[in-house]
């Protein structure tokens, strides 16, 4: 079966750190792979998503980049973190079609 | 691009009663319609979904209903427990594109 992972759970950073987030998942090739963001109370913002290596498309202008180094591996980042950038950060992953599933996400706080 | 729009913001019901959450999308060739349930602090999970050559779908106490003409679909949970209590976000998918997700429920039983 297949399974996703976010590391790390919790996260609190200093304004002006870097940051990095990663995903990876298990048990499945080539997946579609997505980064999402969801302020307190929120909906679900799309911020990247990749359809593979080294292929990412950013949904949203912002201080965040991603990368796909690996066929199931997708790595979210920062060079400096802003107020704004708090938040709780999914991973998810799909075949390109129908059920789409979520990681446990990270808490990210800045400070 | 799709537009998802979800109803009620949030929700508060009685303990045994039924809950109705409703959503319209704008593209008609999307064709297909998931619904998700998030706990607090955790990622949405994938609980029943439809696509559009079906117009009714049910998992023992949650139902989902699909009106293409309209352009709306609706998650019914009958019997509602306190344990139903979540945020349920619907979202709508047209072929291979990415989901796109409507605002979210906030679900409130009361015991």
């Amino acid at each position: 079966s297949q399974t996703i992972h976010q590391w790390p759970a919790t996260l609190v950073q200093p304004v002006g750190s870097p940051l990095s987030l990663e995903c990876t998942v298990e048990g499945t090739s080539n997946p579609n792979l997505y980064w999402y963001r969801q302020a307190a109370g929120r909906g679900l913002q799309l911020l990247f998503y990749s359809v593979g290596i080294g292929q990412i498309s950013s949904e949203v202008p912002q201080n965040l980049s991603a990368s796909r180094p690996q066929d199931r591996q997708f790595i979210l980042s920062s060079k400096k973190l802003l107020l704004s950038d708090s938040g709780f950060y999914l991973c998810a992953w799909d075949r390109g079609r129908d059920e789409q599933f979520f990681g446990p996400g990270t808490r990210l706080t800045v400070l | 691009g799709e537009n998802v729009e979800q109803h009620p913001s949030t929700l508060s019901v009685q303990e045994g009663d039924s809950a109705v959450i409703k959503c319209t999308y704008s593209d008609s060739a999307s064709n297909y319609f998931p619904w998700y349930k998030q706990e607090l602090g955790k990622g949405p999970q994938l609980i029943i979904d439809i696509r559009s050559n079906v117009g009714e779908k049910k998992d023992q106490r949650i139902a989902v209903t699909l009106n293409k003409t309209a352009k709306h679909f609706s998650l019914h949970i009958t019997e509602t427990q306190p344990e139903d209590s979540a945020v349920y976000f619907c979202a709508a998918r047209t072929g291979r594109r990415a989901l796109t997700f409507g605002s979210g429920t906030r679900l409130q039983v009361q015991p």
